[in-house]
């Protein structure tokens, strides 16, 4: 059971280029998120997904596209990279749990992705 | 919208002494809250959390959190602070609205625990 995980691991890019980064959870989760942590800034959220199929914008979307294709997968995608994305990415997932709190459940996070964009 | 408040950024303590790390928050409703703990180059982990009931909670590691509606505080404490606990701990509150299991996170605090 490997939990929650990324790939890759660190990544640097020059402004303009795009990349991909995969999360992959092996829990069966229905949710799944995407964060950035920057220094004195906590963890705000890029986009989620409640389900197969589905994808919303959290709190700092823009710059950012995700997909959600099967259910044990999220990708972020940038499609045109910018200095001021450079930072850490951390990838988590919750579930859907019983009565009578089914939906206040704990997250499970990644390793994160360091990224660079010079 | 809801929010959450670290007030410091570093707490010191000494090895065995009980340690305190600040949470407040605003949410216009019932506080659903959560404490996370990241240890330098890893992911978030799970400490505990509050949804109703017993205002003390207890949690992994030896940790636990009072929950004050009156302050709307949600402390973060242990008993007997060990060197192994010093890395960054997180707040977060659970969003109300647009399903999910939004949280919204504290700036953190980052621990240092001393011998």
């Amino acid at each position: 059971n490997a939990g929650v995980t990324q790939t890759p691991k660190f990544r640097v890019l020059k402004t303009g280029q795009s990349m991909t980064l995969l999360c992959a959870q092996d829990m069966n989760h229905e949710y799944m998120y995407w964060y950035r942590q920057d220094p004195g800034m906590g963890l705000r959220l890029i986009h989620y997904s409640v389900g197969e199929g589905t994808t919303a914008k959290g709190e700092v979307p823009d710059g950012y596209n995700v997909s959600r294709l099967k259910k044990q997968n999220f990708l972020l995608g940038l499609e045109s990279a910018a200095p001021s994305q450079t930072s850490v990415y951390f990838c988590a997932s919750s579930y859907y749990g019983t009565d009578p709190y089914p939906d206040y459940n704990e997250q499970f996070f990644g390793p994160g992705t360091r990224l660079t964009v010079l | 919208a809801q929010s959450v408040a670290q007030p410091e950024d570093q707490v010191n303590v000494a090895e065995g002494n009980p340690l305190t790390v600040k949470c407040t928050y605003s949410v216009s409703g019932n506080p659903y809250l959560f404490w996370y703990v990241q240890y330098p180059n890893r992911g978030l982990q799970f400490l505990l959390k509050y949804i109703t009931g017993d205002n003390l909670v207890k949690g992994s590691y030896g940790f636990e959190a009072e929950f004050n509606k009156s302050q709307t505080s949600f402390h973060l404490k242990k008993p007997s602070a060990l060197v192994s606990d010093s890395a960054l701990y997180f707040c977060a509150v659970r969003g109300l609205t647009g399903g999910g299991n939004k949280l919204t996170f504290g700036t953190g605090t980052q621990l240092k625990v001393e011998l």
